[in-house]
């Protein structure tokens, strides 16, 4: 069974930064683009960034552009999310998604989550 | 306020039918396929509905999907009291390069 798994939340305060990791097992992590989705309760789910499966295509969502960056080590079976200069409504729980199509517009598995709070 | 546009809440009673409404733009759910999720509390989203009206192995055919120009549709028929939960829809913008979801929709089964 395909499985993500979120690490590397946690309460840091505003203009700090946080690594995030993402373990994938029971697919070929390799072939697949990968994707970062947040939520906060008043928010609901924003889309935060997409890599593709080699790193050659990398999107983010205007509200992290230039804060944020996405990485992946395939070797490792592992996709990262770098936070640097963290804001207040940065604070969400932070998915994984897989993208089985590499379109974007659908994510087939995601991870439990990892909580990030900025306060 | 999220890109794509859904009403925060429907209701109805067990056995009944149900639609949720997802409206967008013509670069978004125009341009591209949508796809549904499921969530609920406590737990990661889960994927119900991809490409506009496929079915992941395992989701009943009680859930369907459909898409006409700039909205698209979840339809949920024989509700259980078991399919309250959170709904999303999701797509691609091919301007605003991202992916772009709904702001949910709470389903209450009475």
């Amino acid at each position: 069974e395909v499985q993500l798994v979120e690490s590397g939340g946690g309460l840091v305060q505003p203009g700090g930064s946080l690594r995030l990791s993402c373990v994938a097992s029971d697919f070929t992590f390799s072939t697949y683009t990968m994707n970062w989705v947040r939520q906060t309760p008043g928010r609901g789910l924003e889309w935060v960034s997409y890599i593709s499966s080699r790193s050659s295509t990398i999107y983010y969502a205007d509200s992290v552009k230039g804060r944020f960056t996405i990485s992946r080590d395939n070797a490792k079976n592992s996709l990262y999310l770098q936070m640097n200069s963290l804001r207040d409504e940065d604070t969400a729980i932070y998915y994984c998604a897989r993208d089985p199509t590499g379109t974007g517009w659908s994510f087939d598995y995601w991870g439990r989550g990892t909580p990030v709070t900025v306060s | 306020q999220s890109v794509l546009t859904q009403p925060p809440s429907v209701s109805a009673a067990p056995g009944q039918t149900v639609t949720i409404s997802c409206s967008g733009r013509s670069s978004n759910i125009g341009k591209n396929l949508v796809s549904w999720y499921q969530q609920f509390p406590g737990t990661a989203p889960k994927l119900l509905i991809y490409e506009n009206n496929k079915r992941p192995s395992g989701i009943p055919d009680r859930f369907s999907g459909s898409k006409s120009g700039t909205s698209a549709t979840l339809g949920i028929t024989g509700l259980q009291t078991g399919d309250e939960a959170d709904y999303y829809c999701e797509t691609w913008d091919s301007s605003l390069s991202g992916a772009v979801f709904g702001g949910g929709t709470k389903l209450t089964v009475l």
